[in-house]
């Protein structure tokens, strides 16, 4: 079933473009921050993580940075296909023990062909 | 491979009335975190367990919820006295912590409708 939410922000972006998820935490102790991919009915899914003491990491088409100084995260997505249309949420891991996520609200991103 | 599974993928109850909502692990997974999604939220972390303990109920948001894990398996959330605003979606997620440092496997949840 229909599981993220009607008030989302949304991205509206054409198939091919590049796609920027932005993304604003507020714990300068977390150890990672995470984006997951939540597509409609489904769970989350991990997409790419980044070390706190790490600025930029690029995965397949995805790129994240992360601007400490304004407590700033952002995904970049490459070339964007109709296939990644989904609600992306930036979360922050806190390793004390169990690795606890904490999420933002998320970003509905739509792809227009 | 399996990946994590809920059940029921939908549940409708009457205000008052107490469910169960029941979550398998990914196998070998030791680490197992329940969240709740309400409709226009972002994801609220509930509670963790590592094995059968649960060294983490610190989400859970009133004393009508609980949870318990056995054979460091198989869990079940457990609201009481359902009320309308419980009414969201239970997602499970697992983990090989640590040797699966930060990817949390979830489930496809539980959509629970409280009239």
């Amino acid at each position: 079933g229909e599981s993220v939410g009607l008030h989302l922000p949304t991205l509206s972006v054409q198939e091919g473009d590049n796609s920027i998820i932005n993304c604003a935490y507020s714990n300068s102790a977390s150890d990672y921050f995470i984006w997951y991919k939540q597509e409609s009915g489904k769970g989350p899914q991990f997409i790419i993580d980044i070390r706190s003491n790490m600025d930029k990491r690029q995965g397949q088409r995805v790129t994240v940075l992360l601007n400490k100084t304004v407590k700033h995260l952002s995904l970049q997505i490459a070339a964007t296909q109709p296939g990644d249309s989904a609600v992306y949420f930036c979360a922050e891991l806190f390793s004390g023990g169990y690795n606890k996520l904490i999420f933002g609200a998320g970003t509905r991103l739509a792809v227009h062909p | 491979g399996a990946g994590v599974s809920q059940s029921p993928s939908n549940k409708v109850t009457e205000k008052g009335k107490d469910v169960e909502l029941r979550c398998d692990p990914i196998s070998g997974h030791t680490a197992l975190y329940w969240y709740r999604q309400s409709l226009g939220q972002g994801l609220e972390f509930l509670i963790y367990f590592q094995g059968n303990s649960a060294p983490d109920k610190s989400g859970l948001p009133s004393d009508r919820f609980s949870a318990e894990r056995t054979g460091g398996s198989v869990s079940t959330l457990t609201i009481q006295r359902t009320q309308q605003e419980d009414s969201a979606v239970y997602l499970c997620a697992s983990t090989d912590y640590p040797s699966s440092y930060n990817e949390q496997f979830f489930g496809p949840g539980t959509r629970l409708t409280v009239l």
